[in-house]
C-alpha cells in the first residue's frame, strides 16, 4: 500500500516563529488532507489539498502531486497551535479509483512555547 | 456547522467484557469510516461503509470485532471480548458519496481495557 512519511517528527518553537512541516507519499493520490489533533484527540480538518496551494489565515499548504510531497506552513505560531499535525492520503489504485481509505503519516508533534 | 457525533467519549472496561461504540455521521454523508488510533501513531482504517454495505473491512479483526450500519445512517462498532491490546482511540469519520471528498472526524471514543 501507499506509504506516508512526515518530517520532522518533533518541532519546538517560540511563539511568533514560522515553521514548515513536510509530507512525502510513495504513489499517486486522489485525496490529501492535513489535520491538527487537539489535546482531547479530535482531528480537525485544516486542508483538503490533493494538488495546488491553499491558505487559511496563518496556515497555508502546498501539494506538488507530480513530486509526491506536500508542505504545511504555519506563520506567527501561537501556543494554541501546539498538538500533533497529520498528513493523510487516499491512494489511487491501478484502476485509477480508490475506496476512500485515508493512510496517515506518523505525525509531527508541535510544541509552541510562550 | 454539521458534525460527526460519537458516544461514549470515554470507556473503561475489563478484558473479556463486551464494548460498543456509536457513531452518527454528518447528515447526507453516504460513506462512513471507523479508524483506530494507538497512542503515538496515526489512525488506521478498521472498516468502511458505503450506505449500509461494507466496502473495506480487510483490517478488522473479525474474530472479535463487528460493525454494522443497518439503515445506512448511524453505525455501531462492537468488540467482544475486549483484550488489553484494544486500548486505543476509536474514531469515526464520514464523507459524501464520492471517495475523493473531505473526510470529517468525530471526537472519538477513548477505550481503556484493564
Amino acid at each position: 500500500g501507499i506509504q506516508v512519511e512526515q518530517s520532522p517528527p518533533d518541532l519546538i518553537l517560540q511563539e511568533g516563529a514560522n515553521s514548515t512541516l513536510r509530507c512525502n507519499f510513495s504513489d499517486s493520490v486522489n485525496n490529501l488532507q492535513w489535520f491538527h489533533q487537539n489535546p482531547w484527540g479530535q482531528l480537525i480538518n485544516l486542508f483538503y489539498i490533493p494538488s495546488g496551494t491553499k491558505q487559511n489565515g496563518r496556515l497555508s499548504a502546498t501539494t506538488v502531486a507530480t513530486e509526491r510531497y506536500s508542505l504545511l506552513y504555519i506563520s506567527s505560531s501561537q501556543t494554541t497551535d501546539s498538538g500533533v499535525y497529520f498528513c493523510a492520503v487516499v491512494g489511487r489504485n491501478a484502476g485509477g479509483t480508490s475506496y476512500g481509505k485515508l493512510t496517515f503519516g506518523q505525525g509531527t508533534i508541535l510544541t509552541v512555547h510562550p | 456547522e454539521a458534525e460527526v457525533a460519537q458516544s461514549p467519549r470515554y470507556k473503561i472496561t475489563e478484558k473479556s467484557q463486551a464494548v460498543a461504540f456509536w457513531c452518527d455521521p454528518i447528515s447526507g454523508h453516504a460513506t462512513l469510516y471507523w479508524y483506530r488510533q494507538i497512542l503515538g501513531q496515526g489512525p488506521e482504517l478498521l472498516v468502511q461503509f458505503q450506505d449500509e454495505s461494507v466496502v473495506d473491512d480487510s483490517q478488522l479483526p473479525k474474530d472479535r470485532f463487528s460493525a454494522e450500519r443497518l439503515k445506512g445512517v448511524d453505525s455501531t462498532l462492537k468488540i467482544q471480548p475486549a483484550e488489553l491490546g484494544d486500548s486505543a482511540m476509536y474514531l469515526c469519520a464520514s464523507s459524501s458519496w464520492t471517495s475523493r471528498d473531505t473526510q470529517y472526524f468525530g471526537p472519538g471514543t477513548r477505550l481503556t481495557v484493564l
